[in-house]
């Protein structure tokens, strides 16, 4: 079974400091691991996955990720945060493949305060 | 390219009723899945479609079933609805390339549904 926990339900930063929301994972087999974004009344939007390859992933918005297997973690960063980047944001593991069964964490609400 | 469209988008039901949700995926999409987002539970994965047929099933009562069209579009269904079945009901949709290769899903604005 996979699993993905998210430290941290709600994070407060000012206007231009990093952003850093963790999360960490169990998984099986070799996990695909995805961030995704959401703001109010809208469904989720990806930032940024990781398959194979790079363990450094870069997406969208300036946020990247790295994936630390003998850590199981996948946190998500962003060097100065704007205040369009409050949202809830969430970290979530896939088996691949044709499994398209995402688990999701529960969840990182983001303030970011002027 | 128009994105993932559900309707309706808020929806209010009472206890006992039943309820069909509606999910268009975007063109060329073969794959569709919903899930359940509530505050105490989080988002929740309910089943996948792909090709008209379910390929996947989370862990929801038998009172929760969908079904895929050939044109891709897909429904989920909800009967004797209780309280605890208000949530967002998201549909997200993926196209299936050949080789089963995972590819990224993209999710729809959702339907609100109230349970009264």
């Amino acid at each position: 079974a996979q699993s993905v926990t998210q430290l941290g339900s709600h994070v407060s930063v000012s206007e231009g400091a990093l952003v850093l929301l963790r999360c960490n994972y169990s998984s099986s087999v070799p996990p695909y691991l995805f961030w995704y974004v959401q703001y109010p009344n809208q469904g989720l939007q990806l930032l940024l996955k990781y398959t194979t390859g790079a363990t450094l992933v870069k997406g969208i918005n300036g946020f990247e990720a790295e994936f630390k297997k003998s850590e199981t973690s996948f946190h998500l960063t962003k060097p100065s945060a704007h205040m369009s980047d409050a949202a809830e944001y969430f970290c979530a593991v896939s088996r691949g493949g044709s499994n398209y069964k995402l688990t999701f964490g529960k969840g990182t609400l983001l303030t970011v305060n002027p | 390219k128009a994105g993932v469209t559900q309707t309706p988008r808020y929806l209010i039901k009472t206890r006992g009723q039943q309820v069909t949700l509606s999910c268009s995926p975007i063109s060329g999409h073969r794959s569709v899945s919903w899930y359940q987002q509530t505050p105490g539970q989080g988002l929740q994965f309910l089943f996948e479609y792909f090709s008209e047929t379910q390929r996947n099933k989370g862990n929801f009562p038998g009172r929760f079933s969908g079904r895929q069209f050939s044109n891709s579009r897909s429904e989920m269904n909800v009967s004797t609805l209780e309280l605890g079945d208000s949530a967002l009901y998201l549909c997200a949709s993926s196209l299936q390339l050949a080789g089963g290769l995972y590819n990224e899903q993209f999710f729809g604005p959702g339907t609100r549904l109230t349970v009264l």
